[in-house]
């Protein structure tokens, strides 16, 4: 079955503490990305990557890095998570970055991530 | 820049009476494509339709419809007959292509649809 899988689906932190959201894709998607949500502000990206070892910062990248060493995974590292990253992360893919008809994304299941 | 505008926050409708959900977009490219996603109560992300700008052609599929109109850079979204599990939060979405001719996604704030039994 084609997905997006994000692990854990549900986080309680302490600030300060470094985590990590796994994301992988099963399609052989080139292009990934991170978005969060936030009532009010619907989907904000925070980092995309068009493929392996090509990243770059979304709307709001700040406290937040990313890698992407194999096609298939892209991970979301939160190095000293704050209380202000409390929120609903989503991981996408899809087919290619630059358009053609396959152009929407597959979401995760979402991870709810609270820092306290 | 791009922008996706859902002015409707919340909308309220009684089972079988018929909604739209208002999308209005921002872009100076000719060549884009505007999205639907539905986020049910259990919160993940499900597609509903994309239409490139090329295509003003309305789309009906079951209940749901869409009204794709450039002149007014509208996208609505109607659902007839609303039923109980059309409860949910739904985004509009804008892709437009960079410089790069790669493409980036503007979502909008989200329509929370509430469907009274």
């Amino acid at each position: 079955e084609a997905q997006v899988t994000q692990n854990p689906r549900y986080l309680i932190t302490v600030t300060g503490k470094k985590l990590t959201v796994t994301c992988s894709q099963n399609m052989n998607h080139e292009y990934m990305s991170w978005y969060r949500q936030d009532p009010g502000l619907g989907l904000r990206q925070i980092y995309y990557s068009m493929n392996v070892e090509v990243t770059d910062k979304g709307d709001v990248p700040e406290g937040y890095k990313v890698s992407r060493k194999e096609k298939r995974n892209f991970p979301l590292i939160l190095e000293s998570p704050s209380p202000n990253q409390t929120s609903l992360y989503f991981c996408a893919s899809r087919p290619s970055p630059s358009g053609g008809k396959d152009t929407e994304a597959f979401f995760g299941q979402g991870t709810r991530l609270t820092v306290v | 820049a791009q922008k996706v505008t859902q002015a409707q926050t919340e909308i309220s409708v009684v089972e079988k009476e018929d909604v739209t959900l208002d999308c209005v977009y921002e872009t100076r490219d000719t060549t884009y494509y505007l999205f639907w996603y539905k986020q049910p109560p259990s919160g993940e992300l499900v597609f509903l339709i994309r239409r490139n700008s090329f295509d003003e052609q309305n789309e009906i599929s079951g209940r749901y419809s869409w009204n794709f109109q450039k002149s007014t850079s509208s996208f609505n979204f109607t659902i007839t007959a609303s039923q109980v599990v059309d409860s949910a939060v739904y985004f509009c979405a804008l892709s437009e292509f960079d410089s790069g001719g790669y493409q980036k996604v503007t979502f909008g704030t989200g329509t929370k649809l509430q469907v009274i039994p």
